[in-house]
C-alpha cells in the first residue's frame, strides 16, 4: 500500500506568490495532520482534520495561511502571499484514529524556500 | 517553558556504547507518551511508544516516570545506523487530542 504523497518535494518561490502543497493521505485514514518543521521550532501542528472536517486551526499562523480537505483523498495547504520566513520543510501525515494507541503516519514532506 | 523538553545533543557515541535520553513534559494529565525516529531530511517515524511498566524492543528500551514526568530512552549496542534524531512526543487527550512534540535530541554513532 502506498504511503502518504506529497507534492511537490521541493518549491522555490519569490516572495508574494501563492504557494500550494498537496497530500494525498493513506487509504482508511480518518486523520489527516498539517505540520511545519524548523530547526528553531522543531515540528509544529498547523491544523488537522477528521473525516475531512477541520478540527483544530489553532496553529495555523496567520490568514496567509489556508488548509482544505475536499474528499478523504486529498488536502492541500496553501500560502498566499508566502514570505521568506515560510521557508521550512511542511509535512502531512494521516492515521487511522487517535488514542492511546497511536501511530502518525508521514509523508516525505515538501522543502520550501521564500526568496 | 516548552510543554516537552529535549536536551538537542548532539551525544557522539562510538558503536556498540549505550546510550539514554531524557525527555519532560509539564502537562502532568498526559495521557500516551511515544518517541520517533527521524533520519536527516526524511520524515518521522514511530519507533516504539512508552507504556507505564516499561517497554522494550530489542536494543531500546522505553521508561516512563509519571511522579517525575519524564521519559526515557535507552539504546543499548548501538549500531551507526542507529545515527538519527529522536523525537519525544506526548499525547493528551484533553489538548483536542493533539501530539505535542520534542524538538528532538541528536545521536551520532560513530565507528
Amino acid at each position: 500500500d502506498a504511503g502518504v504523497i506529497q507534492s511537490p518535494r521541493h518549491e522555490v518561490t519569490e516572495m508574494g506568490q501563492e504557494v500550494t502543497l498537496r497530500c494525498k493521505p493513506i487509504s482508511g485514514h480518518d486523520y489527516l495532520f498539517w505540520y511545519r518543521q524548523t530547526m528553531m521550532r522543531g515540528l509544529e501542528l498547523l491544523i488537522y482534520f477528521n473525516n475531512n472536517v477541520p478540527i483544530d486551526d489553532s496553529g495555523m499562523p496567520e490568514d496567509r495561511f489556508s488548509a482544505k480537505m475536499p474528499n478523504a483523498s486529498f488536502s492541500t495547504l496553501k500560502i498566499q502571499p508566502s514570505e521568506p520566513r515560510d521557508s521550512a520543510v511542511y509535512f502531512c501525515a494521516s492515521s487511522p484514529r487517535t488514542g492511546v494507541s497511536y501511530e502518525q503516519y508521514f509523508g516525505p514532506g515538501t522543502r520550501l524556500t521564500v526568496t | 517553558r516548552k510543554e516537552v523538553e529535549q536536551d538537542p545533543g548532539p551525544f557522539n557515541v562510538p558503536e556498540g556504547a549505550t546510550v539514554a535520553f531524557n525527555c519532560t513534559y509539564s502537562n502532568s494529565a498526559s495521557q500516551s507518551f511515544f518517541w520517533y525516529r527521524q533520519d536527516c531530511r526524511k520524515e518521522p517515524k514511530l519507533l516504539m511508544s512508552v507504556y507505564s511498566s516499561g517497554n522494550e524492543d530489542g536494543r531500546f528500551t522505553a521508561q516512563l516516570n509519571r511522579a517525575s514526568q519524564y521519559i526515557s530512552l535507552l539504546i543499548r549496542d548501538s549500531k551507526l545506523s542507529d545515527s538519527a534524531t529522536y523525537l519525544c512526543v506526548v499525547f493528551n487527550a484533553g489538548n483536542n487530542r493533539k501530539l505535542i512534540w520534542g524538538l528532538g535530541t541528536s545521536l551520532a554513532v560513530n565507528p
